[in-house]
């Protein structure tokens, strides 16, 4: 049981880039979510998906994109990749009460 | 709004001495509570929910829905347990999304 995988762990873009930060599932959750994660700045919600074909904006959801095709995967894209975006990455899926399990994040630098 | 407070942003403790890791909220309904640590450079980790009354690696948070408050306590504190820690609201009736607070840094010192 994996759990939620995150890749890749680690990334460098350049200014302008576009990039996918994948995310990965195997619990069958209904509920899955994207955070950011910036220096004494705590976690702040993009984008998240309460099940496949749905998605909703979160408090920053700004210069990203997501789908859910399928329960499985909520990938996040990257349009144009500045340096603002610089942060940790962090996906998360729920079901029910229990509360979030999490990915291992991604750490993202643009250059 | 619901809203989740952790007035303290740093706290540093010596090892074996008790640590209160301070957590407000802000519901008018009845709240499941979450605390969650994120040791160095790791993915968040769930610590203890509040509806599970137990207690994990010596930490115990109670529910005080007077105060609105949900305190995370442990009497001796390790220097292990130095890391970050957040405390989480989900509103009931199966709401979409927990609300976080900012977060504290605790450090153990020897």
């Amino acid at each position: 049981n994996a759990g939620v995988t995150q890749t890749p762990k680690f990334r460098i873009l350049k200014i302008g880039q576009s990039m996918t930060l994948q995310c990965t599932q195997d619990m069958n959750h209904n509920y899955m979510y994207w955070y950011r994660q910036d220096p004494g700045m705590g976690l702040k919600l993009i984008y998240y998906s309460v099940g496949a074909g749905i998605t909703d904006k979160g408090e920053v959801p700004n210069g990203y994109n997501v789908s859910r095709s399928t329960t499985e995967d909520f990938p996040l894209r990257l349009e144009l990749a500045a340096p603002s975006q610089t942060s940790v990455y962090f996906c998360a899926s729920r079901e029910g009460t229990y509360g979030y399990t999490f990915g291992s994040g991604t750490r993202l630098t643009v250059v | 709004a619901q809203r989740v407070t952790q007035p303290e942003k740093l706290l540093s403790v010596f090892k074996g001495a008790p640590v209160e890791l301070k957590c407000n909220y802000s519901y008018s309904g009845s709240p499941e509570l979450f605390w969650y640590v994120q040791y160095s450079r790791q993915r968040l980790q769930l610590l203890l929910r509040h509806i599970s009354r137990e207690s994990i690696k010596g930490f115990t948070a109670d529910l005080n829905k007077g105060e609105t408050s949900f305190h995370l306590k442990k009497p001796f504190a390790q220097e292990e347990d130095s890391a970050m820690y957040y405390c989480a609201l989900l509103p009931q009736g199966g709401s979409e999304k927990l609300v976080f607070g900012k977060g504290t840094k605790l450090t153990v010192n020897p």
